[in-house]
């Protein structure tokens, strides 16, 4: 599995656009690029999964250069309610679903204020 | 559709005694996962189940931890004698084939 590298914190202010890069220079050929959201005292939730160029859906986008070595993962016009850590994560298959263990790094910490 | 579904919430034990953590899936889910969450860490996979299967439980301590997924019932993280170094954030996930792994909010055991 290829290790992940991310900002240990970042942060931002009401309606602003937030991007978190990870990077991944060990990606593998199927490896997929995951990310997930955590709040205090809940469970990861799932946000978005790319395999290279650029997905989006109602909440996110991830941008992955054609090198795969990096991702983005972009919020637009965040809010308070914002606030977690997000995590990215690679793997294959596509990762995260039935079969693949995910493995959790430290994460980056995202500070939304007003 | 209710999401997964983890109890209880918070769990107290003391040194020596037994913690059992349940976790009921996702509807229409047959793969569970337990992981453990220490303070300011990301989760740590402990154990991978399917009805009735162990499939992978290369992060499950070598003793005194357990998991079972029963083909009737919820799933069972099961920590024998426990001691204060237990004291974590135990997460439950299910999925389906080709779908992301979907988390309940948690079981925190304190050991006193």
């Amino acid at each position: 599995l290829a290790k992940t590298t991310q900002p240990i914190s970042m942060d931002s202010y009401e309606g602003q656009e937030v991007n978190i890069t990870c990077s991944h220079n060990n990606i593998a050929t199927n490896d997929y690029i995951t990310w997930y959201q955590q709040f205090p005292s809940q469970g990861p939730r799932f946000i978005i999964q790319g395999y290279k160029t650029k997905v989006t859906n109602e909440v996110a986008s991830l941008f992955i250069p054609a090198d795969r070595k990096s991702s983005t993962l972009s919020l637009p016009r965040v809010s308070l309610s914002d606030t977690a850590v997000y995590y990215c994560l690679v793997g294959d298959l596509p990762y995260g679903g039935a079969t693949n263990k995910l493995i959790f790094g430290t994460g980056t910490l995202l500070a939304v204020q007003p | 559709n209710a999401g997964v579904m983890q109890n209880p919430r918070h769990l107290v034990r003391r040194r020596g005694q037994e913690a059992r953590l349940r976790c009921s899936p996702m509807k229409g889910h047959s793969h569970v996962y337990w992981y453990r969450q220490l303070p300011e860490e990301g989760l740590k996979f402990m154990v991978y189940l399917q009805k009735e299967n162990i499939i992978d439980e290369s992060g499950m301590p070598k003793e005194r931890f357990s998991a079972e997924f029963p083909k009737e019932g919820p799933s069972i993280l099961r920590i024998q004698q426990v001691v204060r170094g237990d004291s974590a954030a135990y997460f439950c996930a299910s999925s389906t084939t080709g779908e992301p792994q979907h988390f309940g909010d948690g079981t925190r055991l304190s050991i006193l």
